[in-house]
Parts: structure tokens; C-alpha cells; sequence
């Protein structure tokens, strides 16, 4: 079973608009951590926000915020505002139980903000 | 500051020839990971480094894959006998600590023809 799904393969959005990118996850484990990094076409991830799973509040960074439903297992990215330079693949990850925690990554969405 | 850094950020191998592959994490950090990104996919995790100690290799696809980080900083990554399914993206990620936010470097983009 997939740990990480993410069914939108590509998302268009206008600039200024918001955006919702959709991640779900399979776990059992109750201790977990989900990410979300950006990947535009240089290549590098680029780590955006986190949300463990016993924090309380949705995860906030700036212009990005996490939607968190635990019972849902969702784990969905919220861009507001969208700009141009947004533009780029985002990929959804898990890090399960303690100690050393690799990360499964989803298979990503891109992401097309237009003018 | 200086993040993490990997070279050459592009190689590419005849089949059959072996290759090296380098990622300079940011200083102090305890742990590194490489991941192989296949195009169009996710990262897939390979191997997992606490300091020179290699503590995880279970998703090294084959035994043609080599990691090493002998003085607990610098780490290479070794394909030997390179295929053409080794063509990949090879990220590097280095963190603080074992449950430290993973730093990813730009990758090296692998082509074997």
C-alpha cells in the first residue's frame, strides 16, 4: 500500500489565487511527521513545513499553511496568494516512529501559476 | 550559509563504467541520507548515515551500490558496473540529528547510455 498519495499529478492556478494540494498517508505508527518540500527545475528540495503528528495547531509558514486531519489522514498544502515563482513540483513526505526516520516521499504535483 | 553541496551535478556513464558520487553536507550535521529520484517520482530513500556509521542500507537496490562516509562528514556514493536503470537524480540530505529537518542538496543527475 502506498504511504503517501498524491492524486493530482499537475494543478493550475492564477496568480494571487490560492492553491490546495492534496496528500494523504498510511500509517500506524503514532508518532509521525508529514512534510512538504518544493523541487522547482534547478532540482533542489526545498523544505517548506512540517506538522507532527501530536501537534495541536495546523502548521503555518508564511504564504503556506498544512491542513491537518488526523482522523482523515490527510495532510493537504494550502499556497496563498499564489506567485509566479511557485511554480515547480511539490512533493508530500512521512517520517515514521522514532529515532532514525528516513522520508517517503509521494509522487508529487506539479504545480502552473499564470499570470 | 553554506547548504549542502553534491558533484558533479551532472554525469554520465557508458554502461559498465563506475562511478562516484560526492555530497558535502552543512558542517556539525550528524546524519546524512541519499535518495535516488527517478524521473518523474518521488525521492526513494538508499541509505542512512549517523555520523561515519552506516546505520541503514536497506534500500541500496543492488550490490553494485556503495555508500561511505569514512570521517563522519563527506560521503560518497559508489556505482559499479553501471545499468541503464541507474539513470536517476541522486540527492543528499543532511540533518542535524536523527530527527532533524532534512536538508537536501541540488542532486546529481545521473545518465547511463
Amino acid at each position: 500500500a502506498q504511504k503517501i498519495t498524491q492524486t493530482q499529478p499537475g494543478m493550475f492556478v492564477q496568480e494571487k489565487e490560492a492553491v490546495t494540494l492534496d496528500c494523504t498517508y498510511d500509517t500506524s505508527d503514532p508518532s509521525y511527521g508529514l512534510f512538504w518540500y518544493k523541487q522547482p527545475s534547478s532540482g533542489e528540495m526545498i523544505f517548506l513545513i512540517y506538522q507532527g503528528s501530536y501537534d495541536q495547531q495546523n502548521a503555518t509558514e508564511g504564504r503556506y499553511s498544512l491542513n491537518f486531519q488526523k482522523a482523515r489522514k490527510s495532510a493537504n498544502l494550502v499556497i496563498s496568494a499564489s506567485q509566479l515563482g511557485d511554480s515547480a513540483m511539490y512533493f508530500c513526505a512521512m517520517r515514521e516512529g522514532r529515532g532514525f526516520q528516513k522520508l517517503v516521499f509521494g509522487t508529487g504535483t506539479r504545480l502552473l501559476v499564470s499570470p | 550559509g553554506a547548504g549542502v553541496s553534491q558533484s558533479p551535478r551532472y554525469k554520465v556513464a557508458k554502461r559498465g563504467q563506475d562511478v562516484a558520487l560526492r555530497c558535502d553536507p552543512i558542517s556539525g550535521h550528524v546524519s546524512l541520507f541519499w535518495y535516488q529520484q527517478a524521473l518523474g517520482q518521488g525521492p526513494e530513500f538508499l541509505t542512512y548515515f549517523q555520523n561515519e556509521a552506516q546505520l541503514d542500507k536497506s534500500g541500496l537496490p543492488s550490490d553494485r551500490f556503495f555508500a561511505e562516509r569514512p570521517e563522519g562528514s563527506v560521503s560518497t556514493l559508489k556505482i559499479q558496473r553501471t545499468q541503464q536503470e541507474d539513470s536517476a537524480v541522486y540527492l543528499c540530505a543532511s540533518s542535524q540529528a536523527q530527527t532533524g529537518e532534512q536538508y537536501f542538496g541540488p542532486g546529481t543527475r545521473l545518465t547511463v547510455t
